[in-house]
């Protein structure tokens, strides 16, 4: 059973960029797409992008594009969100999720719908 | 954008049913999923594809749809189920939208 282990907290100051990465155990996360949902303090889960890492396609909530990259690598079973230009608004924690993807001949595939297994979190703060 | 509406909280006694309710506010609605989340703690699966339970997850977590609400019934509610719970789905582009997240406490 897949299992996801994000990287440490980290305090970033407003405008620079943060980097978290996102590492699965326990088997591949090939048959996933990977997601980034963030939640700030106090508040509802929100969902920033996913990547499909067998084929490095990547979506993005509008709030967030040109914004927020998200990568992986296969060969490490990793992948990695990075949030740039950040806010203080910009502190939450932020979570990898996994979406079970279903795929077919010539590139064809189906995204579940569902988040599961879960990273940790890690915690991002951004101060001056 | 697509938005998913639910009740900010609901309260129930120990070994009542618990329902809680995520409407859509457009057509089309894909395939809604739940998470149950405790504090400082990652959000948990406990419903997808509207009903479907994923192994491990309590007989008592059931989920139903009709048109553009989705329901979490929690039956025979316990004081372990106190936690806040998320709807999810996504709109006709494949972006994904959580619901504003439902706070149930267990009187």
């Amino acid at each position: 059973q897949v299992h996801l282990v994000q990287s440490g907290a980290e305090v970033k100051k407003p405008g620079s960029s943060v980097k978290v990465s996102c590492k699965a155990s326990g088997g591949t996360f090939n048959n996933f797409t990977i997601n980034w949902v963030r939640q700030a303090p106090g508040q509802g889960l929100e969902w920033m992008g996913g990547i499909i890492p067998i084929f490095t396609t990547t979506n993005y909530a509008q709030k967030f594009q040109g914004r927020v990259s998200i990568i992986a690598d296969e060969s490490t079973g990793t992948a990695s969100m990075e949030l740039s230009s950040l806010r203080s608004d910009d502190t939450a924690v932020y979570f990898c999720a996994g979406e079970r993807t279903y795929f077919y001949g010539s590139g064809s595939y189906y995204r579940g719908g569902w988040f599961d297994p879960w990273g940790q979190g890690t915690l991002v703060t951004v101060s001056s | 954008s697509y938005e998913l509406t639910q009740p900010p909280s609901v309260s129930v006694s120990p070994g009542q049913t618990a329902r809680i309710t995520c409407s859509a506010d457009a057509l089309p609605k894909r395939f809604a999923s739940w998470y149950q989340q405790k504090p400082g703690q990652a959000p948990v699966l406990v419903i997808y594809k509207d009903s479907e339970r994923p192994s491990g997850i309590p007989e008592r977590f059931s989920g139903s749809s009709s048109g553009t609400t989705v329901t979490l019934t929690i039956s025979g509610v316990q004081a372990e189920d106190e936690a806040d719970y998320y709807c999810q789905s996504a709109d006709s582009s494949g972006t994904y939208v959580f619901g504003t997240g439902t706070k149930v406490t267990v009187l």
